[in-house]
């Protein structure tokens, strides 16, 4: 089993929909959560990390649920230049290191 | 941009050559971890150094080595170079301490390509 999972998509949306992605994670140790977005032959940019209490940054909403080991995305509004691949991220806890441990990724196409 | 910067941006080899890769941080930072990217994946982790001493190391031969200079700045070696080398490679660098340590900003990364 992968240590995080995402479903690869892609989701192909209309511009202005609502559009929410899930990731589960298997390390229950795990400390920190993020959401990266990557464009296509791009490195990944950090969108958003994500809270326990939730978080939200403009159209951009991320959940956390530790106890179903679960975090999501939920974009509104959808625009053309949302459409990349996200990435969840999780980082375990007391290794010392931080190491980041990626999903394989979410494709987002937003269509006009 | 982040302000992490690679070099070279790509680069082809053929199998059994050496590679050397760099990266500059981010103003700042005083860590940087290294990634490589298959086709279709996401990152995995290769290493990371922390003011100049390796400070984790993922699932990768020992052909795979790192170095950190004083500034900060870091270079990954790979040795016997193998078919499957071929990926992009991504550092990300990011702050030793401190909650916002956990956050790392990555370079726009070297495409290996060995054949």
């Amino acid at each position: 089993r992968k240590e995080v999972e995402q479903d690869p998509g892609p989701f192909n949306v209309p511009e202005g929909a609502t559009v929410a992605f899930n990731c589960t994670y298997s390390n229950s140790a795990s400390q920190s959560f993020f959401w990266y977005r990557q464009d296509c032959r791009k490195e990944p940019k950090l969108l958003m990390s994500v809270y326990s209490s939730g978080n939200e940054d403009g159209r951009f909403t991320a959940q956390l649920n530790r106890a179903s080991q679960y975090i999501s995305l939920l974009i509104r509004d959808s625009k053309l230049s949302d459409s990349a691949t996200y990435l969840c991220v999780v980082m375990p806890m007391g290794t010392g290191r931080r190491a980041l441990t990626f999903g394989s990724g979410t494709r987002l196409q937003v269509q006009p | 941009e982040t302000g992490v910067t690679q070099s070279p941006t790509h680069l082809i080899k053929t199998r059994g050559q050496q590679v050397t890769l760099r990266c500059s941080s981010q103003s700042g930072h005083n860590t940087v971890s290294w990634y490589q990217q298959a086709l279709g994946q996401g990152p995995q982790f290769i290493f990371q150094y922390y003011r100049e001493e390796e400070n984790g190391r993922g699932n990768f031969p020992p052909r795979f080595s790192g170095l950190q200079f004083p500034n900060y700045s870091s270079e990954l070696n790979v040795n016997a170079l193998e078919l499957d080398d071929s990926a992009l490679y991504l550092c990300a660098s990011s702050l030793g301490a401190g909650q916002s340590s956990y956050e790392q900003y990555f370079g726009p990364g070297t495409r290996l390509t060995v054949t």
